[in-house]
């Protein structure tokens, strides 16, 4: 089926310096994006979204930009602190008629931010 | 606000006895509600749609017999685990929607069957 996958598992960045995550779709019906931030034991947290009929949105330090062309998802995670460590998924879903359906994650990435 | 409350945070099982967990939408009506498992250090995966009145919808491979769900009221559905078995030991995690694309989730019912 289709799904959303992520290039690195794994991600190292020094303390105040940037981060991006990415992420790949395959859905070309998926007009909704979000990124999520996950720390041990917890639900899933919201970060940012974004729609499909644009292609950049900025939060709080943080960036998320869609390549629709390429189905390409980012996150962009400006001057890192220690509590930004934590695994990032992004997810993807579809608004239907009857509602909006489940989400579809990408496998996440472990964010470690080094002192 | 929109917060998702789960309950038990936490249970351990004997295999063979079914489990109920609870998520409940505090602050405002969910029409959907979904249902995640999660397994160490992997991803959410989508396991069903459950819809206020309504029988849940399963993702293909999930068996509707054996997780269980109800979604009586618009603010609680419930997921059983029946005949419980060590390979179901899993993180279990709802989300509610208030319409709309936007997920609210709750902070997970860890299951560990021994």
């Amino acid at each position: 089926g289709e799904s959303v996958g992520l290039h690195l598992p794994t991600l190292s960045v020094q303390e105040g310096d940037n981060s991006i995550i990415n992420c790949a779709y395959s859905n070309s019906a998926s007009d909704y994006f979000i990124w999520y931030k996950q720390e041990s034991g917890k639900g899933p947290q919201f970060i940012i979204d974004i729609r499909s009929n644009m292609d950049k949105r900025q939060g709080q330090r943080v960036t998320v930009l869609l390549n629709k062309t390429v189905k390409h998802l980012s996150l962009q995670i400006a001057a890192t602190q220690p509590g930004d460590s934590a695994v990032y998924f992004c997810a993807e879903n579809a608004y239907s008629g009857g509602g909006a359906d489940g989400l579809t994650f990408g496998k996440g990435t472990h964010l470690i931010i080094q002192p | 606000g929109a917060v998702v409350s789960q309950h038990p945070s936490w249970v351990i099982c004997k295999s063979g006895t079914s489990v109920k967990i609870e998520c409940r939408s505090l602050d405002f009506q969910a029409t959907t509600m979904f249902w995640y498992r999660q397994f160490p250090k992997q991803s959410l995966m989508l396991m069903a749609t459950s819809n206020e009145g309504s029988k849940a919808t399963y993702e293909q491979g999930v068996e509707k017999d054996k997780f269980l769900i109800n979604h009586a009221s618009l603010t609680l559905s419930t997921l059983t685990v029946t005949s419980a078995h060590p390979e179901d030991s899993s993180f279990y995690i709802c989300s509610a929607g208030k319409g709309g694309n936007t997920q609210y989730f709750g902070p997970g019912t860890r299951l560990t069957v021994l």
